[in-house]
């Protein structure tokens, strides 16, 4: 079956740590997006990427760094420098076709701090 | 710039009781227009969508349709179950990188 995994479901990081985020997706989609989701609020885009080894900044890309060196891989670090990471993780991709293109959703990664 | 704006909740409701959720949209150009529902400690699925104005999109019971004119796109279903207790979001799309908007979501609670 084709879909977005993310690993893993929960994740622990200490002070000062950096931390990385995998999200992988065997949907042959072009475009993948991270996004951020805190509780009551609706979800805030932190990376995006339309194809491989080029990718942009969302409206909260501080303190968060990505790569694209595959098709199929799109993984998120949070680097010390974020300094409120607690929050629900979301990968989502698209075949990045346009404005009439569903974006599919992985089943996240909750980040809490220690 | 572009943006969505969603009922508040918490919504709580009776079993076979009617449901909208209201959703308006700012945007540049034409979007296209989506709703999504979160079920607890999981990811978004997509319910429905719609890409042009006047469009009704459908799925599993639900029914939103993309009005121009009142720049709304608010989800229905007739008789809601307690398998629909989620949080529902609705989103736009722009042409620019496939860009989503998301409104802030709408939490359900169908009770028995």
């Amino acid at each position: 079956d084709g879909g977005i995994t993310q690993s893993p479901k929960y994740l622990f990081r200490k002070e000062g740590q950096n931390v990385t985020l995998s999200c992988e997706q065997n949907l042959n989609h072009d475009a993948m997006y991270w996004y951020r989701q805190d509780p009551g609020q609706g979800l805030r885009l932190i990376y995006y990427s339309q194809i491989v080894n080029d990718f942009q900044k969302g409206d909260i890309a501080e303190g968060y760094s990505v790569s694209r060196e595959k098709k199929e891989s799109f993984p998120l670090t949070v680097t010390s420098a974020q300094k409120n990471p607690t929050a629900f993780y979301l990968c989502a991709s698209s075949t990045g076709g346009g404005r009439q293109e569903t974006q599919y959703f992985g089943p996240g990664t909750r980040l809490l701090v220690l | 710039g572009d943006s969505v704006t969603q009922m508040e909740g918490p919504v709580t409701l009776s079993e076979e009781a009617f449901l909208t959720i209201n959703c308006t949209y700012t945007a540049t150009g034409y979007p296209s227009l989506f709703w999504y529902v979160q079920y607890p400690g999981e990811g978004l699925q997509l319910l429905l969508k719609a890409t042009k104005a006047d469009d009704k999109g459908s799925n599993k019971g639900f029914e939103a349709t993309y009005r121009k004119e009142t720049t709304s796109f608010h989800l229905e279903k007739g008789s809601v179950q307690v398998s629909d207790s989620a949080v529902y979001f609705c989103a736009l799309s722009v042409t620019t990188g496939n860009q989503f908007y998301f409104g802030t979501g709408t939490s359900l609670t169908v009770i028995p």
